[in-house]
C-alpha cells in the first residue's frame, strides 16, 4: 500500500542536540511538507518542497532545516537553535495538482529535555 | 499575512444536536478550501474540499460546508451529530502553488 512513513513514532533528545526526523513516501508525490502541531495552535507550516532539490520556508522555519535530495524523502532536522522543539511533527505529501489533498503520515512526537 | 481563523476553540454538544463550525480566511483571489478531522489517537483525514463550482460541498459522514466568497468563510455543518464525531476539526486554505495553511482547530465533544 502507498503511504507516508514517519519514523520514529517517539523521539527523545537532550537539549542542545540536533535531531533528524524521517519522512518517506511511496506515493510518487512531488510536493512534501512539514508541519508542527501544538495544542491550541493547530498545524503550523515549517518547510515545504514542491520539487526535488528545492524547498521553501513556512511560517515557523527558524531553528529547523530540511533537504530534498530524493523525491521520496524529506527529512527534517530540529537544530539546537529551535527554542521550543518539544512538539508533534507531521509530514505530508501531495501531487502538484491543485485538486490534490494532503496525505499525512502518523507523526513523530519529539520530546527535548 | 495570509491566515485562517476558526472561531470556536471547543464546542460541546449533545447527540442529535446540529453543528456549525466557523472558518474565515484572509486570502485574496482564488482559494482552495479544506476541512480535515483528527479523531482521538488517529492521523488527520480529509473531510471535504472546495475548489470551484457549487459552493455547498458535501463530504464524508454527513458533513457539508458552504463557501461564501463575500464573507471569506467556509463553515462546516452537520444536521445531527453523533458521539463518534468527537474529534478535532481543522479548516485549511491554500492557493495554487502554495502550501496549505491551517486554522488552530476546533475540538468537538459530543455527549451521548
Amino acid at each position: 500500500d502507498g503511504g507516508i512513513t514517519q519514523s520514529p513514532k517517539y523521539l527523545f533528545r537532550k537539549e542542545g542536540q540536533n535531531v533528524t526526523l524521517s519522512c518517506e513516501q511511496n506515493l510518487n508525490h512531488d510536493a512534501m511538507y512539514w508541519y508542527r502541531q501544538d495544542p491550541g495552535q493547530g498545524l503550523r507550516l515549517i518547510y515545504y518542497s514542491q520539487i526535488v532539490n528545492d524547498f521553501q520556508k513556512g511560517d515557523i522555519a527558524e531553528g529547523y532545516s530540511v533537504s530534498r535530495e530524493k523525491k521520496e524523502s524529506f527529512p527534517l532536522t530540529v537544530t539546537s537553535a529551535q527554542k521550543n522543539p518539544t512538539a508533534f511533527y507531521l509530514c505530508a505529501s501531495s501531487t502538484r495538482d491543485r485538486n490534490s489533498p494532503l496525505h499525512f503520515g502518523n507523526g513523530t512526537r519529539l520530546t527535548v529535555t | 499575512a495570509q491566515s485562517v481563523s476558526q472561531h470556536n476553540h471547543h464546542v460541546i454538544l449533545s447527540e442529535a444536536a446540529s453543528l456549525e463550525l466557523g472558518c474565515n480566511y484572509s486570502y485574496g483571489g482564488t482559494v482552495n478550501l479544506f476541512w480535515y478531522v483528527q479523531y482521538p489517537g488517529q492521523h488527520l483525514q480529509l473531510l471535504l474540499k472546495y475548489f470551484s463550482g457549487d459552493p455547498l460541498v458535501k463530504g464524508i459522514k454527513g458533513f457539508e460546508a458552504e463557501f461564501i466568497k463575500s464573507k471569506f468563510s467556509f463553515n462546516l455543518r452537520k444536521p445531527s451529530v453523533q458521539w463518534s464525531d468527537t474529534a478535532e476539526y481543522f479548516c485549511a486554505v491554500n492557493q495554487a502553488g502554495t502550501a496549505l495553511i491551517f486554522g488552530k482547530g476546533t475540538t468537538l465533544s459530543v455527549s451521548s
